[in-house]
């Protein structure tokens, strides 16, 4: 299967602490992405991620890849309460093939 | 650009009637994805097409459903007859080569 796993299912934190989504997938990958969606709301892309490349940073995210694990982290630092979302991992396979999304972490963080 | 554009955001039928939602995708990009997320099975990928051309169908669930792409700025996705268990809310969403998607607001479909 495409599709990636993540891990937890659901997190809950004060504002201030650091979050930590993890995801698992088991196929070769041209790029991982990971999305956020709010309540109601559409997915929005937050962070690409090739292949070849095993750390990124985007403000306060930052994301790593260990192809050799089949696995990538997603950590939000410094959390607000406007973080609180569901995040979402989804692989592009190699052919370039579709992004299959997996079931998402869902965050809420606390003031 | 407005971003990816759906219609209706909201629809509300019978079972038995015939639904039609509506994508345009953002200019110049040369995929097209339509997506169906509940509760229960998430984020379901149904079709996507590639320079209006349908790719990978494999999604889709049943022959009631049916998706066309009749030009690089218009898709849309058909459900006849709709059944309760299509109840779900359906996200279309355009992207350029391998890169990032963007997703529209999604269209919540209830049937009754």
């Amino acid at each position: 299967s495409q599709q990636g796993e993540e891990d937890p299912q659901a997190l809950s934190i004060q504002e201030g602490e650091n979050a930590t989504m993890n995801c698992s997938y088991k196929t070769s990958i041209n790029n991982l992405q990971w999305y956020r969606q709010n309540s109601g709301r559409g997915l929005v892309h937050l962070i690409l991620i090739r292949s070849n490349e095993r750390e990124k940073h985007s403000g306060r995210l930052r994301v790593t890849l260990d192809t050799s694990k089949k696995s990538s982290s997603l950590l939000i630092t410094a959390s607000r309460a406007a973080d609180t979302a569901s995040y979402f991992c989804a692989l592009t396979g190699q052919a370039g093939t579709a992004l299959i999304f997996g079931k998402g972490t869902t965050l809420s963080v606390s003031s | 650009d407005a971003g990816v554009i759906q219609s209706p955001r909201h629809e509300v039928t019978e079972m038995g009637q015939e639904v039609t939602l509506r994508c345009k995708p953002i200019s110049g990009h040369d995929y097209l994805f339509w997506y169906r997320q509940t509760m229960m099975r998430g984020l379901e990928l149904l079709i996507y097409f590639n320079n209006n051309v349908p790719i990978d169908d494999s999604g889709m669930p049943e022959d009631r459903f049916s998706a066309k792409m009749p030009n690089a700025s218009f898709s849309t996705l058909k459900i006849q007859p709709s059944e309760p268990r299509d109840s779900a809310v359906y996200f279309c969403a355009s992207r350029t080569g391998f890169g990032e998607l963007f997703f529209g607001e999604g269209s919540r479909l209830t049937v009754l």
